[in-house]
């Protein structure tokens, strides 16, 4: 159990064009979906989190307007690359999490890899 | 402030026990988590500690000290697969888990 997925795994696109990427929690239902990007030998540099149905809390430095977050469904959270430019070429990572307390792990999708040319 | 160190990078031979140290910093500390990353991949959740001691798991162990603000993972039996990136990560009063850089582990024959 406690599957994430990711569509897609990878993607190339055009300086300027619009990208999005899914994360859906596949047999469970993710109260809160966290969003990350990681640079090559790098760690995770948290993004944004994100509760269904509310707005997503950016950390300092990410731009909301550029990185557009929408969590409709406790299964689904998108997030939308607008205007993409080489230095957002990245691997980007979703998880989840089904409770909001205790040891609730996060659950990780298995990431997908944007190249912007 | 909130901080996380843990070593760049660790070397270690096939069969042999290596440890990997954490220590970190976090306001309203709510657990520590380690997480294994394959190159490329995303990361896995191998443990997660929230009380003081040991925690067994097959090959792998993790130990956390909150009076000392420190933690490590314990790797048995190395094998080649356990070439990887070791993620050390604290969870704040938040719930939000905070990052170490990593440990990469290098397994030699």
């Amino acid at each position: 159990g406690a599957v994430v997925s990711q569509h897609p795994s990878w993607v190339i696109c055009k300086s300027g064009t619009s990208v999005k990427i899914e994360c859906r929690s596949l047999d469970f239902q993710a109260t809160t979906m966290f969003w990350y990007r990681q640079f090559p030998k790098q760690s995770l540099m948290l993004m944004a989190t994100s509760n269904e149905g509310s707005k997503a809390t950016y950390e300092q430095g990410v731009e909301k307007d550029k990185f557009l977050i929408n969590h409709a469904s406790l299964t689904l959270s998108t997030l939308t690359v607008t205007s993409a430019h080489p230095e957002d070429s990245s691997f980007y990572i979703c998880s989840a999490t089904a409770g909001t307390s205790g040891s609730s792990e996060q659950f990780f999708g298995p990431g997908t890899r944007l190249t912007v040319l | 402030g909130q901080n996380i160190d843990q070593p760049t990078e660790m070397t270690a031979t096939e069969g042999a026990i290596v440890q990997i140290n954490c220590t970190y910093q976090t306001s309203g500390f709510n657990g520590l988590f380690w997480y294994q990353q394959h190159a490329g991949e995303a990361p896995t959740f191998l443990s997660y500690n929230v009380l003081d001691g040991l925690e067994e798991k097959g090959r792998f162990s993790s130990f956390l000290s909150r009076s000392k603000g420190y933690s490590y993972l314990l790797l048995k039996e190395l094998q080649m697969k356990d070439s990887a990136s070791y993620l050390c990560a604290s969870r704040d009063s938040n719930y939000q888990l905070i990052w170490g850089a990593g440990t990469k582990l290098i397994i030699k024959p």
